[in-house]
């Protein structure tokens, strides 16, 4: 019973390029969230998607950032253009419901931009 | 919106000692209160959870206590052990409700010296 996969683990990216994250959330889990992790800080919300649905994104930055859960496949987080200040950890959670909001977090994706 | 203070930001004990964990939230509508263990380098474990209609909850050496009114919640972990060394996240949420992020605390590091 795998928990929520993240990948890559690791991500080095130049300024200007792109970035994507890849999410695939608990078995049965229709509800991700992502959140973003600077050093010392605690998770930052970024977004709330269900299969094809974006819920909420009042967390993520207007420009450059955008996100996707598709009917078929992970949920992917897309940064374009990076720039040094996008370096963070980045973390999905996913939820079997909206009752409950039981959040199960995946190891992460650490972004490095040079 | 919500804002979750967490306090000591460094905490240090003797394996064996007890360790405590303040957070207080702001949004008098939070109901839903997890706790998080994250170890160097993975991401965040949910440990225990509490929801408003109750003031305590125990999980063999983990408790967390909600005082509604103070609008603070507490994790106390009893014989710690140099495994419980970690950071460790408040967070609270409105559940259900319109978008379910969860808000975090900046986190504590727990150091439990053998």
């Amino acid at each position: 019973n795998a928990g929520v996969m993240q990948n890559p683990r690791h991500l080095v990216r130049r300024r200007g390029q792109e970035a994507r994250l890849r999410c695939s959330p608990m078995k049965g889990h229709s509800h991700v969230y992502w959140y973003r992790q600077l050093p010392e800080e605690g998770l930052k919300f970024m977004v709330y998607l269900q299969k094809e649905n974006i819920i909420d994104e009042s967390g993520m930055p207007k420009e450059r950032f955008s996100a996707e859960f598709p009917k078929e496949g992970p949920s992917i987080l897309r940064i374009q253009q990076v720039v040094r200040g996008d370096s963070a950890a980045y973390f999905c959670a996913s939820s079997p419901d909206r009752v409950s909001n039981i959040q199960y977090f995946g190891a992460g994706t650490r972004l490095s931009v040079l | 919106g919500e804002n979750v203070e967490q306090h000591p930001s460094t905490l240090s004990v003797q394996e064996g000692d007890s360790a405590v964990i303040k957070c207080t939230y702001s949004d008098s509508a939070s109901n839903y209160f997890p706790w998080y263990k994250q170890e160097l380098g993975k991401g965040p474990q949910l440990i225990i959870d509490i929801r408003s209609n109750v003031g305590e909850k125990k999980d063999q050496r983990i408790a967390v206590t909600l005082n509604k009114t103070a609008k603070h919640f507490s994790l106390h972990i009893t014989e710690t052990q140099p495994e419980d060394s970690a950071v460790y996240f408040c967070a609270a949420s409105i559940s259900p409700g319109s978008n379910y992020k969860l808000t975090f605390g900046k986190g504590t590091l727990l150091t439990v010296n053998p």
